[in-house]
């Protein structure tokens, strides 16, 4: 157990939706990263949220955004969503923005239909 | 594309054996992770490196790292089933501060 959590644990939805994923970090834990994996793959960096603001993104377009707020609970917002964008979404949280260890949440399943 | 590649993509051990695999990343980093995933849900943190070491011990863990041939390796002792899962390794660049980058990882599976 990471004390990381997720939510929803599965979700489907229709191509042109908007979801949103969420996480709740580790207490005390002021950076979110989010990433995207694939079947078969590695997990891909999108983002990072550092007291409240985006440090850092990976190579995702804009309809990929997120939030994160003072509880240590966040968001991942996708618009228009895509054939391609049906995979596990995992979040990490960690103590800094710096590359230390991350603690990984269990992650959301998205399949877009 | 993503810097780090685990070699080989899929490795079947028995039990009680020793399994190696390795990773090959591109540009310079501040430290390599370790990371396993079982049956596709979150990833565990097994152990960190940073690039001024070269070989740091576990439990049954041993992870070595050789920066002139940009490659690491993860030994995992005595295997046992409870070991089958994904290996993947993460490294952060040392020009791109904070994004961490997995390879495609290898898939292990320990015979009991």
């Amino acid at each position: 157990e990471t004390g990381v959590t997720q939510s929803p644990t599965h979700l489907i939805k229709t191509r042109g939706q908007q979801v949103t994923l969420r996480c709740s970090s580790q207490s005390g834990h002021n950076t979110v990263s989010w990433y995207q994996q694939a079947l078969g793959q590695g997990p891909q960096f999108i983002f990072q949220y550092y007291r409240e603001e985006e440090n850092g993104r990976g190579n995702f377009p804009p309809r990929f955004s997120g939030l994160q707020f003072p509880n240590y609970s966040s968001e991942l917002n996708v618009n228009a969503l895509e054939l391609d964008d049906s995979a596990l979404y995992l979040c990490a949280s960690s103590l800094t923005p710096s590359t230390d260890t991350q603690y990984f949440g269990p992650g959301t399943r998205l399949t877009v239909l | 594309s993503q810097q780090g590649e685990e070699d080989p993509q899929a490795l079947s051990i028995q039990e009680g054996e020793n399994a190696t695999m390795n990773c090959s990343y591109k540009t310079s980093i501040n430290n390599l992770q370790w990371y396993r995933q079982n049956s596709g849900r979150g990833l565990v943190h097994l152990i960190l490196i940073r690039s001024n070491e070269r070989e740091k011990h576990s439990g049954r863990l041993r992870v070595t790292l050789d920066t002139s041939k940009k490659s690491s390796s993860l030994l995992i002792t005595a295997s046992r089933a409870a070991d089958t899962a994904s290996y993947f390794c993460a490294t952060d660049p040392s020009n791109t501060g904070n994004q961490f980058y997995f390879g495609t990882g290898t898939s292990l599976t320990v015979i009991p």
